[in-house]
């Protein structure tokens, strides 16, 4: 099946950029989606189709894809940005959804 | 507004059925995928299948075939999603989201999971 790498751990200053990875075998050749958890929420949609915002999410969220990792890059980062962020493709090969294992963002 | 309304907090015995609900308001059901998400304490997201409430047809992942299955009534827009056999490792929330997608001659291509229910806390113990 699968499988989607992200760091476990990211960490920037408030203002940043931060930069966020997910990697797979040949995922340019995938649409990646990105979302956004805070505890006790459910996740958000922050970016789909690799660079897409859906509306009501700040440009300062942005996202590329191209040989075997894709990135979410955050900029200016703010406190309320402290989240967990997973990446997520559909495997058409298996016909099933994948989640990346999610990436912890620290506000310094 | 556009939104999924998910049914309360379930506590189960090992072995026994679970069946969570999913209502969906503020759009059309059958226009857009329902994809079911579930999340232990402390852990990742992990996907456990699809539904297209017009057709029905459904798409589960390996790892829950043949104990998970996913239904609509489509006169109240909900969706459920059943879990049997339980056990303590299934011990999570669960989601429900919808999915935008198209289909072409290259086969389906679903987009993000743009809304989300607020999810149904499952326990499992004896």
């Amino acid at each position: 099946s699968y499988v989607l790498t992200q760091p476990p751990s990211v960490s920037v200053a408030p203002g940043q950029t931060a930069r966020i990875t997910c990697g797979g075998n040949n995922i340019g050749s995938k649409s990646v989606h990105w979302y956004q958890q805070k505890p006790g929420q459910a996740p958000v949609l922050v970016v789909y189709d690799d660079s897409d915002r859906p509306s009501g999410i700040p440009e300062r969220f942005s996202g590329s894809n191209s040989g075997n990792t894709a990135t979410l890059t955050i900029s200016r980062v703010e406190a309320g940005d402290e989240a967990d962020y997973y990446c997520q493709v559909w495997d058409s090969s298996s016909d099933q959804g994948v989640f990346g294992g999610g990436t912890k963002l620290t506000v310094l | 507004q556009v939104q999924l309304v998910q049914s309360g907090a379930e506590v189960k015995k090992p072995g026994a059925s679970v069946k969570v609900s999913c209502k969906a308001s503020g759009y059309t059901f059958t226009s857009y995928d329902i994809n079911w998400v579930r999340q232990a304490t402390g852990q990742g997201l992990e996907w456990m299948g699809w539904m297209n409430p017009n057709s029905g047809n459904t798409g589960y992942a390996q790892k829950f075939q043949g104990r998970v299955t996913m239904t609509r009534n489509t006169s109240i827009s909900t969706a459920y999603m059943e879990l049997s056999s339980l056990r303590s490792e299934d011990t999570a929330v669960y989601y429900c989201a919808r999915v935008p997608h198209y289909y072409d001659s290259s086969g389906y291509f679903p987009y993000g999971m743009d809304v989300w229910g607020q999810g149904t806390t499952v326990t499992v113990s004896s």
